[in-house]
């Protein structure tokens, strides 16, 4: 079977540097997603590994390491905006698999 | 950017009743869509993989007989929750990939269904 594992909630304070975890264990990978998503709300696209290593874009950086089947999303100066559920997701070509997703509070 | 919508937004229907809800892709075509649900405070389970013109691939544990997917058109693809009861009562999103080797999906905005 699939499995993705995150934590389940995170707090960090306004202006800090907060890293999420994502490992994973799917039978097929074809690349690793994360995504934003706001209560009530679908899910808004952030980043997408296929290689191992590290994809920076502006305040938010991904990093994945195919071996360990682990990867990270990098949230950097931190914003009040940025209090949503953090979602990791493996794509195995045919279809999404998700994570239980994490919850970020950021306090001032 | 690839615009997906979702209608209703949100439905309120009696236990034994059927609702639908459409997925459309606004301004692409979808060769593929997909359905997800999810519970409150839990992650998106994916329901069923539907690729136009052919029948829907449904996940483990997925009733296709209780959750009837169409996708007739490469824009609109239908989720049609039959005799509806309200441990059904949840928020539906659908997604949509322009073609088969692509890995973006573009999500609706989803659909709040109770049942009461």
């Amino acid at each position: 079977g699939q499995n993705i594992d995150q934590p389940t909630e995170m707090t960090a304070t306004e202006g800090a540097i907060v890293q999420i975890n994502c490992t994973y264990q799917t039978s097929g990978f074809n690349g690793l997603f994360w995504y934003q998503q706001h209560a009530g709300e679908a899910p808004t696209f952030l980043s997408y590994n296929v290689l191992d290593g590290l994809e920076e874009k502006g305040r938010f950086s991904s990093f994945l390491s195919r071996s360990k089947g682990y990867s990270y999303l990098l949230l950097k100066e931190l914003q009040m905006k940025d209090s949503a559920s953090y979602l990791c997701a493996v794509w195995d070509f045919n279809k999404f698999y998700f994570g239980s997703g994490t919850k970020l509070n950021v306090k001032p | 950017g690839a615009v997906v919508s979702q209608h209703p937004s949100w439905v309120i229907c009696k236990s034994g009743t059927s609702v639908k809800i459409e997925c459309r892709s606004l301004d692409f075509q979808a060769t593929t869509m997909f359905w997800y649900r999810q519970f409150p405070k839990q992650s998106l389970m994916l329901m069923a993989t539907s690729n136009e013109g052919s029948k829907a691939t449904y996940e483990q544990g997925v009733e296709k007989d209780k959750f009837l997917i169409n996708h007739a058109s490469l824009t609109l693809s239908t989720l049609t929750v039959t005799s509806a009861h309200p441990e059904d009562s949840s928020f539906y999103i659908c997604s949509a990939r322009e073609d088969r080797t692509s890995y973006e999906q573009y999500f609706g905005p989803g659909t709040r269904l109770t049942v009461t």
